[in-house]
């Protein structure tokens, strides 16, 4: 069965500090893989994916991500976070052998101090 | 405007009232999906939808039922509302294509059932 585990509910980095969120995953065949970021009181918004080529992917707001296919990881880094950027995160991967479904990890909260 | 809308964006309900929660979007997509956010939880499933003629159900589609009345539109109905069904309530939408891969979501619905 496809799954996405987030092992981590929190995750708490000082600002101007690299921050890791991880994500691991489970899928049938290539994986089409996905971070999204929701802020309080909004939807999710799209921050970069992966599809195939370069392991390594750049999103929005100087997010990048890295796919380890050995490792069925997909890791959201960011070099030097800010306490904006203070959300909760959401990896996801599509499922194109069973109607084209998304499967949501269970979200981590990435907190930024100052 | 966004491409993805949701109305009501807040609602409280008694249980055992029905509660209709409705989708437009315009960005083209033919598929949309309803998703619930539980804390701790991330996204569930309820339903899906391909085309106005194809409806399927989620992983959590007991006490939920959905209407496909036109590519833009796509409502979640509750039949008989429980407090349990107490969430935030996002519907999404994506292409099919390779240059269609990721979900757009709605702002969500806060539903709280007293």
């Amino acid at each position: 069965a496809q799954s996405v585990a987030q092992p981590e509910d929190q995750v708490n980095v000082a600002e101007g500090n690299p921050l890791t969120v991880k994500c691991t995953y489970s899928v049938s065949g290539n994986p089409y893989l996905f971070w999204y970021v929701q802020y309080p009181n909004r939807g999710l918004q799209f921050l970069l994916k992966y599809i195939t080529g370069d392991n390594l992917v750049k999103g929005s707001y100087g997010f990048e991500a890295e796919f380890n296919k050995s490792q069925t990881s997909f890791h959201l880094k960011k070099p030097s976070a800010l306490v904006s950027d203070s959300a909760l995160y959401f990896c996801a991967v599509r499922d194109l052998y069973n109607f084209n479904k998304f499967y949501f990890g269970s979200g981590t909260k990435l907190n930024v101090k100052p | 405007d966004a491409d993805v809308t949701q109305t009501p964006r807040n609602r409280i309900t008694k249980t055992g009232k029905r509660i209709m929660l409705e989708c437009s979007q315009t960005k083209g997509h033919d598929r949309m999906y309803w998703y619930r956010q539980d804390p701790g939880l991330g996204l569930r499933l309820i339903y899906y939808s391909f085309d106005v003629k194809d409806i399927n159900k989620g992983e959590i589609s007991d006490g939920y039922s959905v209407s496909r009345q036109a590519q833009a539109k796509f409502s979640l109905s509750l039949e008989s509302a429980i407090p349990n069904q107490t969430a935030l309530y996002f519907c999404a939408t994506s292409g099919p294509g390779a240059s269609n891969t990721e979900a757009f979501f709605g702002q969500g619905t806060r539903l709280t059932v007293v």
